[in-house]
């Protein structure tokens, strides 16, 4: 039973350039979370995704955005890159959204350093 | 964006003793409390959790206490372990939005 999988594992890009992060859920789970954790801290909320849809949003810009695929897998999107985005970002997967965080199982994230 | 609070940012144990970590929170309509378990390379991993109707939980070594009109949970991890040694973190959440604490960097020496 495959966990969650993100990919790529690392990435390095240049200040402004633009990066799309993929996650594919747990076997069975249908909504994607993505998180992002700054070295040295918590992970903090970005937004949700289920049924394709984006159903609640964090405190981030709209720089950032994503996208849910029929087969449950999501993209989060980073344009205008500021070295600040230099961070892990983390997909958690759960079944069902309006969960509370019930059942959410992370992946190992991407480690974005932005130059 | 951060509202929950995590003490302490590092803690040493030695082998065999008990290590407590405190977070304390400030939005009453939080209904979820879990406690993750984070290696260094890999994402948080759900340890235990609460829901505020109960004071406390224990899972093995691990236990919660939660105490509502505080606005404080801790988690106890009994006889501690070497292979304990991680990044603990809480949080806390209401619908799709989850808040974490800062982290707690534990160490057990043998």
């Amino acid at each position: 039973d495959a966990g969650v999988t993100q990919s790529p594992t690392h990435l390095i890009k240049t200040r402004g350039q633009q990066v799309t992060l993929r996650c594919s859920p747990k076997s069975g789970h249908d909504t994607v979370s993505w998180y992002q954790q700054a070295l040295g801290q918590g992970p903090q909320f970005i937004f949700q995704y289920y049924e394709e849809e984006e159903r609640q949003r964090g405190n981030f810009p709209d720089r950032f955005s994503g996208h849910q695929f029929p087969n449950y897998s999501s993209e989060l999107n980073v344009n205008a890159l500021l070295l600040g985005d230099s961070a892990l970002y983390l997909c958690a997967s759960s079944l069902g959204s309006g969960t509370g965080g019930t059942g959410y199982t992370f992946g190992s994230g991407t480690r974005l350093t932005v130059v | 964006q951060q509202q929950v609070k995590q003490s302490p940012q590092s803690l040493i144990v030695q082998k065999g003793g008990i290590s407590i970590i405190n977070c304390a929170y400030e939005n009453t309509a939080f209904d979820y409390f879990p406690w993750y378990q984070q290696f260094p390379g890999k994402g948080p991993a759900l340890l235990i959790a609460i829901r505020p109707d109960v004071s406390e939980k224990k899972e093995g070594r691990f236990t919660i206490s939660f105490n509502k009109s505080a606005k404080q949970f801790s988690l106890h991890i009994m006889d501690s372990q070497p292979g304990d040694s991680a990044t603990y973190f809480c949080a806390a959440s209401m619908s799709n939005d989850m808040r974490f604490g800062a982290g707690t960097r534990l160490t057990v020496k043998p």
